[in-house]
């Protein structure tokens, strides 16, 4: 079945520890988003990719790194950085936007839910 | 910027009844507009989307109509079940000049809950 599968369900990180989030997806989609929700709140940008070995900071990209090695997976990494890291994280994907600019459908993935010890 | 407002939740209905849950929004461009649903502990769904206006997407008995004079796109439903208990989300995609990437904005989420 095709989709986009994220691990781990539930990652929890220690004080000073940089933790890194799965994102894989066989759709062949070019773009790849990564989101953060929490409670109460929208999503909201972290990082986005629209090609291998490129992406771009989104609204929140602070105390987060990403890389884009292959067109299957976007590893999203949460530094130390950042100072309030528990939160829902989301990894979307979407078709090439030269072909369909931005009106092409994001499918997500399950998530994986980020505690702080 | 671009924003979506969503009506204040949460929404508690019985079973059978009316829903509407709304939705307005500001761009600069030409936005899709999409309802996405998430079920508890679970990513996001597209339940359903427009591209234009006077657009009407439908899907599962939602629908929802993209009226740009009035920048809104609410979503209803004749007869909800407990089955649609979940949180809907509104969200645009503006494509003002072909410069974007695809970036949603969302609104903030409007948890339903739906009583036997």
């Amino acid at each position: 079945d095709g989709g986009i599968t994220q691990s781990p369900k539930y990652l929890f990180r220690k004080e000073g520890q940089n933790v890194t989030l799965s994102c894989e997806q066989n759709l062949n989609h070019d773009a790849m988003y990564w989101y953060r929700q929490d409670p109460g709140q929208g999503l909201r940008l972290i990082y986005y990719s629209q090609i291998v070995n490129d992406f771009q900071k989104g609204d929140i990209a602070e105390g987060y790194s990403v890389s884009r090695e292959k067109k299957e997976s976007f590893p999203l990494t949460v530094t130390s950085a950042q100072k309030n890291p528990t939160a829902f994280y989301l990894c979307a994907s979407s078709m090439d936007r030269r072909t369909f600019f931005s009106q092409e459908t994001q499918y997500f993935g399950p998530g994986t839910r980020l505690l702080v010890l | 910027g671009d924003s979506v407002t969503q009506m204040e939740g949460p929404v508690t209905l019985s079973e059978e009844a009316f829903l509407t849950i709304n939705c307005t929004y500001t761009a600069t461009g030409y936005p899709s507009l999409f309802w996405y649903v998430q079920y508890p502990g679970e990513g996001l769904q597209l339940l359903l989307k427009a591209t234009k206006a006077d657009d009407k997407g439908s899907n599962k008995g939602f629908e929802a109509t993209y009226r740009k004079e009035t920048t809104s796109f609410h979503l209803e439903k004749g007869s909800v079940q407990v089955s649609d208990s979940a949180v809907y989300f509104c969200a645009l995609s503006d494509h003002a000049g072909g410069t974007s990437y695809g970036k949603l904005t969302f609104g903030q989420g409007t948890i339903l809950t739906v009583h036997p």
